[in-house]
Order: structure tokens, then sequence, then C-alpha cells
């Protein structure tokens, strides 16, 4: 199976701040990364699919960028509503396996 | 507005089976291919299995954590899904969220909020 880590594992930032999460896949997936927003007690939200598309709704502060093994989800300008815990996940192979999660907080 | 609804979850017993169901609205429904995951209490989210629509023979793949155990089925005339869980394992305590996927069968586009399963004597 694929193995995906992400860093850092929290995050501590204020509103308006340029964050940037990294997630690393143990074997190439070409483009086929999706990035996920969840907040506590809530469903996750699709932000990110295919390494760098964004989904539709979803503000254009966030972008993604990365291919093959090394991917990264950045957040622009934070705002109040961004502070959650973001998820990467493959999906190149069957088992789509997400990363660990990082958990973004205010500081 | 597309919507997700799961339900189903409980508390059983190891060993025991229990049915989840998962209806949506808002879109065609027999046209699209319904995925469901897991995120066990303070963990984070895992793949648990996809059905296709009947387009594709409603094809199915599992997780290896729950293959032979969990199998899904579809009854497109109701707008259902059924995750059917047998043998359940403490370890499969965790909240079970379906989705319509989009681009990819283990894509997860729209999700339900989630039924709750636990798993304890």
């Amino acid at each position: 199976d694929i193995q995906m880590t992400q860093s850092p594992s929290t995050l501590s930032a204020s509103v308006g701040d340029r964050v940037t999460i990294t997630c690393r896949a143990s074997q190439s997936i070409g483009p086929w990364l999706a990035w996920y927003q969840q907040r506590p007690g809530k469903a996750p939200n699709l932000l990110i699919y295919k390494a760098s598309f964004l989904e539709s709704g979803v503000p254009s502060r966030f972008s993604g960028s990365g291919s093959g093994t090394e991917f990264t989800l950045t957040i622009s300008s934070l705002q109040p509503d961004d502070f959650a815990t973001y998820y990467c996940q493959q999906y190149d192979t069957y088992a789509g396996t997400f990363g660990p999660g990082t958990k973004l907080d205010i500081k | 507005e597309v919507r997700v609804v799961e339900s189903g979850g409980g508390l059983v017993q190891p060993g025991r089976s229990l049915r989840l169901s998962c209806t949506g609205s808002g879109f065609t429904f027999g046209e699209n291919t319904l995925a469901w995951f897991r995120q066990a209490p303070g963990k984070g989210l895992e793949w648990v299995g996809f059905i296709k629509s009947k387009t594709y023979g409603e094809a199915t793949q599992y997780a290896a954590a729950v293959k032979d155990r969990f199998s899904l089925s579809r009854d497109d005339s109701k707008n259902f899904v059924y995750l059917q869980m047998n043998g359940l394992k403490i370890e499969d305590t965790a909240v079970y969220y379906c989705a319509r996927t989009l681009r990819s069968p283990n894509l997860g586009g729209s999700w339900g909020q989630g039924t709750l399963v636990t798993v304890s004597s």
C-alpha cells in the first residue's frame, strides 16, 4: 500500500497568515492527490483534487501544487473558518489512503 | 442541492453484524459511485470501500482491513446503498461516512454527516 505522510502535524497561525502544509507519498502517485478540510464534529470537505484543481465553491485562497511524491496545500490568507484539520489523500490506487492530518489552530 | 445521509449505526457486540444505509438526493443516484470512509474516535480518515453504478456492473472494492467481512450493495430504485458489516471487531469502532464520489471512485465529493458504530461487549 502507498503510505502518506503530512507535515507538520500541528500548525499554529494567525488570521491573515500564509500557511503551507506538505504531503508526501511513499511512491509516485502522479497528480492523483486530494486535500480535505475537516472541522470538529463535521464531515470532511473536498478542497482540491488532482493536486491543484480547486473544487467548486472553495475559496481561491486555497491552492495546491506538486506531483509524484511531494505535494503542498497553501492557504494564502487565513480566515477564522480555516482553523481545522487538513488531510491529504492519494487516489492513484483503489485503496485511497489518507495522510494522518495536520491540525491548524489559532496562535 | 446534493445531500447524502447515513443511518443504521449503533452499539454492537464483537462478532455480530450491522447494516448501514446511505441515501442521496440532488443528483442522479443510480449513475454515481458511492464510497464509504470511516474515522475512529480521535483518529484520521480511512477509506472502506466503494460500489460503482450499474453501468459499471456495480463493481466493488474494499480496504484490506474489511475485505471478506464487509460487503456493499445498492438498490437504485430506492436510492440506497448498503454496507453490510459482519464479524465486527472492536477496531471497527468509528464514525462511518458515505460519500458521492467525483472523478474517481475513491474521491469523496459530497459527504454525509456520518453514523457512529461502536463495537463493544
